[in-house]
């Protein structure tokens, strides 16, 4: 069956660079999140969009957006990285079913660096 | 979803033991529950869930159980198998967004 995608796996950048993350919802799922997740800490919910629209936003910089396109897959863009945005960055799928979601599909995440 | 919290941080259990991960919520008005299991390294996966018109559920070793009366619900693993040490995370509802603290299974020869 298929999974959700992140590319890429991983991502090395310096200070003040720019990086873009992408995922590929599984077929069919039209709402997506964006979670952080730092060394030993818990998947932090950062922002979700449903039918190209953004739903919820949690803790997500300012120095951070994303959105949705017409083919549902999903873009993050971080700008002026700093030390602490290295982290894994794992993005998650659903379907809403009369409007409500359910579980989460995770995809395997992309581990940033940032040197 | 309202908060939900794990029990115990961390659990160890020997290997073909039955493990019980505990979870309490705060909203009487949650009707729907997931729990994930994080192995390191990798992403949440989806277990089981559970309705609340259900107390029980079963799934292939696993077991879902919610009391209502209480606010509590249970995840038992029958026979832990060295897989399945990893985070567990319970969330009540979809729109459940923040994972919070998980209970780290640790399964020991």
């Amino acid at each position: 069956a298929a999974g959700v995608i992140q590319s890429p796996r991983h991502l090395i950048k310096e200070k003040r660079e720019t990086a873009t993350l992408k995922c590929y919802p599984i077929p069919r799922h039209d709402t997506v999140y964006w979670y952080q997740q730092g060394p030993g800490q818990d998947p932090q919910f950062l922002i979700s969009f449903y039918e190209k629209m953004q739903s919820d936003k949690g803790s997500i910089p300012d120095r951070f957006s994303a959105q949705q396109f017409s083919d549902y897959h999903s873009e993050l863009n971080m700008s002026s990285l700093e030390l602490g945005d290295s982290a894994l960055y794992f993005c998650a799928s659903t379907t809403r079913v009369a409007g409500r979601p359910y579980e989460q599909y995770f995809g395997p995440g992309t581990r940033l660096t940032v040197t | 979803g309202e908060s939900v919290g794990l029990h115990l941080p961390t659990l160890s259990v020997q290997e073909g033991d039955n493990s019980i991960i505990n979870c309490a919520y705060s909203n009487s008005a949650s009707d729907y529950f997931i729990w994930y299991k994080q192995e390191s390294g990798k992403g949440p996966q989806f277990i089981i869930d559970i309705r609340s018109n259900m107390d029980k559920r079963q799934g292939q070793r696993v077991t879902v159980l919610l009391n209502k009366t209480v606010k509590h619900l249970s995840l038992q693993i029958a026979a832990t198998q060295p897989g399945d040490s990893a985070v567990y995370f319970c969330l009540d509802s979809g729109y459940a967004l923040n994972f919070g603290k998980g209970t780290s299974l640790l399964v020991t020869p």
